[in-house]
């Protein structure tokens, strides 16, 4: 089992839909999770972070987490085209340096 | 502010030759990390520094890899000799502290080794 898992894609959505995009983990005492978004040749780029069970809204985002089941995901709200990148999670490892343990990955289009 | 940057942003070498990574992190920020991502799998860390002392090194693939960061500013990833198998692409993160606020990456070295 891998430690930081995501459903690769590609995830279609319409415009102005919501778009869930989900990571599981494997490390029950994970406390803290990352999801970056990345376009095609671009640097991943910190879009929300959560540490407590529940969701987290920032904007048109929206971060849930539920350590119970061991996943967190992603939903992004009137989804638009610009949305299209690859959405990574990121989770640290625990173990003093937080090395970051990244899935693959899901690539999202947006359809106009 | 100015962001993570990564030089050069390609670089194409023989297998054989050396190559060096530069990565200037986003200033006062004492973690730097490297990762690298290699076709069709997800970015696997490599390194990190605390200022200028290397933390964990557990994800360097074998020694023909060997990072510095005197100083504790700029860090530099030396591949000497390079191999096919060292394509990909290494991005360098940095951060302000360890457990909140996340990393903030640079926009990556795509390396092809031929």
């Amino acid at each position: 089992q891998k430690e930081v898992e995501q459903n690769s894609g590609p995830l279609s959505v319409p415009e102005g839909a919501i778009a869930s995009l989900n990571c599981t983990y494997s490390d029950r005492g994970s406390q803290s999770f990352f999801w970056y978004r990345q376009y095609s040749g671009k640097s991943p780029e910190l879009i929300m972070s959560i540490y407590s069970n529940g969701d987290k809204e920032d904007g048109r985002f929206t971060a849930q987490l539920n350590k119970a089941s061991q996943y967190v995901s992603l939903l992004i709200r009137d989804s638009q085209p610009s949305d299209s990148a690859t959405y990574l999670c990121a989770v640290p490892h625990r173990g003093g340096t937080y090395k970051y343990i990244f899935g693959t990955g899901t690539r999202l289009k947006v359809l106009a | 502010e100015a962001g993570v940057t990564q030089f050069p942003s390609h670089s194409v070498i023989e297998k054989g030759q050396t190559v060096t990574l530069r990565c200037d992190p986003i200033s006062g920020h004492d973690n730097l990390y490297w990762y690298r991502r290699v076709m069709g799998k997800e970015i696997k860390f490599l390194l990190h520094f605390v200022k200028e002392s290397k933390q964990d090194e557990s994800g360097m693939p074998n020694n023909r890899f060997l990072a510095e960061r005197t100083g504790g500013t700029y860090s530099t990833l030396k591949v000497q000799p390079a191999e096919l198998e060292d394509s990909g692409v290494y991005f360098c993160a940095s951060s302000q502290s360890l457990a909140g606020g996340g990393q903030y990456f640079g926009p990556g070295t795509r390396l092809t080794v031929t």
